[in-house]
């Protein structure tokens, strides 16, 4: 099974920062890499894929990079729409989900 | 639009059994692939398994931690899904989605509103 390490669970910030998260996995995906965004009480929404391709209506502060084993989710100028928990995906083979990162305000 | 819209949840004990469905509307049937994924209180999403588009033979693959014990179905003349969970744990305790892939590409395009599940006794 392809194992996915995502980081930092909790990342604390303001209106307005940039933030970054990792994910890496167990052996390389090539790009088949996906990232959602969930808040509570309410079901994931997909925010690109592959791993740079936003989906439609997704602002474009959102930026997915990476490939192979290494991948990352850069929001820029942090909204309070944005606060909430962030997975990413592999669907290489099979599906696995990092184990969240919960954006909070600081 | 494509509506997703999960049933069958509620409260089971553990050994027991428990199908849910998943109505699929503004959709082609048996075009997209069709997944199940869970969110267990204080843990993350876990993929529970998938069933593959016609094109592809609509057969399933399953996590490890429910094979043998789940099965998933679908209906493409009734644009529905199931997931039948037998021999249930206290693990299995969860929101369950069914979600839509692209095509047979498994990232997950749609989502339902989730059906909670609790196995207690």
């Amino acid at each position: 099974d392809i194992q996915i390490t995502q980081s930092p669970s909790t990342l604390s910030a303001s209106v307005g920062d940039t933030v970054t998260i990792t994910c890496r996995a167990s052996q390389a995906i090539t790009t088949s890499l996906a990232w959602y965004q969930q808040k509570l009480g309410e079901a994931p929404k997909l925010l690109m894929s592959r791993p740079s391709i936003l989906e439609s209506g997704v602002p474009s502060r959102f930026s997915g990079t990476g490939s192979g084993t290494e991948f990352s989710l850069t929001i820029s100028s942090l909204q309070p729409d944005d606060f909430a928990t962030y997975y990413c995906q592999q669907y290489h083979f099979f599906s696995t989900f990092g184990q969240g990162t919960k954006v909070e305000i600081k | 639009e494509v509506f997703l819209v999960e049933s069958g949840g509620g409260l089971v004990q553990p050994g027991e059994s428990l199908r849910l469905s998943c109505t699929a509307s503004g959709i082609t049937s048996g075009d997209d692939a069709m997944s199940w994924v869970r969110l267990a209180p204080g843990r993350g999403l876990e993929w529970v398994g998938f069933i593959r588009n016609r094109a592809s033979g609509g057969t399933t693959d399953y996590a490890a931690s429910v094979k043998g014990r789940f099965t998933i179905s679908r209906d493409d003349s009734r644009n529905m899904v199931y997931l039948q969970m037998n021999s249930l744990k206290s693990d299995d305790t969860a929101v369950y989605y069914c979600s839509r892939c692209r095509g047979s590409t498994c990232f997950y395009v749609s989502w339902g509103q989730g059906t909670l599940v609790t196995v207690s006794s």
